[in-house]
């Protein structure tokens, strides 16, 4: 079955920026999404189709995809994205695939 | 107001069922593909399984084949999981989440149920 790979945590300063991986092997010929989940909410779709976004979603949020690795950019973050971030693709057998999911910790 | 709203789980023992509901509103429940979506205390989102608009195309999680059926009723606006044969892996929060209409992701997610197996 196909993986996902995020790193467990990330960790960056207010006003700077966060970088989330999302590895996956040729994930650059798949659709990723992106999604935020504060503690104790559902979680909320941030980026979908590798790099839209949602109305509602400051353009603080983006995201890029190619070859093994996905990338969702929070530029100047702010103590309210922290949260945990998850990708997620379809696979080739209209399964649906998460990833395990990384913590971002504003300092 | 577009909403989502689970119903159904609570404390079960090993070997027991349970069946979940989420009923949609705001929104013609028969216009989307349907998924659940679990999440065990404290770990990551794990998906369970999804449903075609009219229930003709249904797939499950390797680790819930067989012991859950997912089934929707678009009539009654709901969707439904039943669980068989529960373990205390099983315990998580259960989320319903609505793909979008035009694209293949989760636009919408109810606020989930939560499920727990234990003796």
């Amino acid at each position: 079955s196909y993986v996902l790979t995020q790193p467990p945590s990330v960790s960056v300063a207010p006003g700077q920026t966060a970088t989330i991986t999302c590895g996956g092997n040729n994930i650059g010929g798949k659709s990723v999404h992106w999604y935020q989940q504060k503690p104790g909410q559902a979680p909320v779709v941030v980026i979908y189709y590798d790099s839209d976004r949602p109305s509602g979603i400051p353009e603080r949020f983006s995201a890029s995809n190619s070859g093994n690795t996905a990338t969702l950019t929070i530029s100047r973050v702010e103590a309210g994205d922290e949260a945990d971030y998850y990708c997620q693709v379809w696979d080739t057998s209209d399964h649906v695939v998460f990833g395990g999911g990384t913590r971002l910790t504003v300092l | 107001e577009l909403q989502l709203v689970e119903s159904g789980g609570g404390l079960v023992k090993p070997g027991g069922s349970l069946r979940l509901s989420c009923t949609a509103s705001g929104f013609t429940l028969s216009d989307h593909n349907m998924n659940w979506v679990r999440q065990a205390p404290g770990k990551g989102l794990e998906w369970v399984s999804s449903i075609s608009r009219s229930g003709n195309y249904i797939y499950y999680a390797d680790s819930m084949k067989g012991r859950f059926t997912i089934s929707r009723d678009n009539a009654k606006n709901s969707l439904y999981l039943q669980m068989n044969t529960l373990r205390p892996e099983d315990t998580a929060v259960y989320f319903c989440a609505r793909v979008s209409g035009s694209y293949d992701y989760f636009d919408n997610w109810g606020q989930g149920t939560l499920v727990t197996v234990s003796s």
